[in-house]
């Protein structure tokens, strides 16, 4: 078992590109969520999914795009990036809702907008 | 909205020091709490957690106990390692929540 995997580990962009990052998971977990984590400020929750073809939003949508089409994979895409985007961003899941089920982390991109 | 506040980090401690790190809460209702901590490089792990009052959650020689009457969680070591060295997040959710609220975290350093 890999658990949660995420790729890259690290990226610098200009201002204005776009990227996705992906996250992959071999636990067939229905719950997927996307944290970023800045100085000072815990995480927060930008996108999550409760299974394939599903996704809602969170705490700090704005600038993200997701989409579920398979169970293992939820990438976030950065549509036109910003340096206030610059973060660690954390991919988790889990078999069920958070309130009920442990949430597995993967180990994080940490991505630069110049 | 719910929130999750922790003490300010960081903390230093010299190994087998008594640790508390200090977590209150504010939510409606009656949420659940846990301690996740993350060590240098690496994502969370769940450490412990509790889902109702006076709940004692507990792993690895942490320890931390649900309660309602002071909306605290507060996790405690009796003798801390090095390996112990790691950034300690309180977060709860509510029923039925689809995310975990975070603290800020709390840097702590175990000196050998």
């Amino acid at each position: 078992n890999a658990g949660v995997t995420q790729t890259p580990k690290f990226q610098v962009l200009k201002t204005g590109q776009s990227m996705t990052l992906q996250c992959a998971q071999d636990m067939n977990h229905e719950y997927m969520s996307w944290y970023r984590q800045d100085p000072g400020m815990g995480l927060r929750l930008i996108h999550y999914s409760v299974g394939a073809g599903i996704t809602d939003q969170g705490e700090v949508p704005n600038g993200y795009n997701v989409s579920r089409s398979t169970t293992e994979d939820f990438p976030l895409r950065l549509l036109s990036a910003a340096p206030s985007q610059t973060s660690v961003y954390f991919c988790a899941s889990s078999s069920a809702s958070p309130s009920t089920d442990t949430q597995y982390f993967g180990p994080g991109t940490r991505l630069t907008v110049l | 909205g719910d929130s999750v506040t922790q003490m300010e980090g960081p903390v230093t401690l010299s190994e087998e020091a008594f640790l508390t790190i200090n977590c209150t809460y504010t939510a409606t209702g009656y949420p659940s709490l846990f301690w996740y901590v993350q060590y240098p490089g690496e994502g969370l792990q769940l450490l412990l957690k509790a889902t109702k009052a006076d709940d004692k959650g507990s792993n690895k020689g942490f320890e931390a106990t649900y309660r309602k009457e002071t909306t605290s969680f507060h996790l405690e070591k009796g003798s801390v390692q090095v390996s112990d060295s790691a950034v300690y997040f309180c977060a709860l959710t509510q029923g039925g929540s689809e995310k975990l609220v975070f603290g800020k975290g709390t840097k702590l350093t175990v000196n050998p």
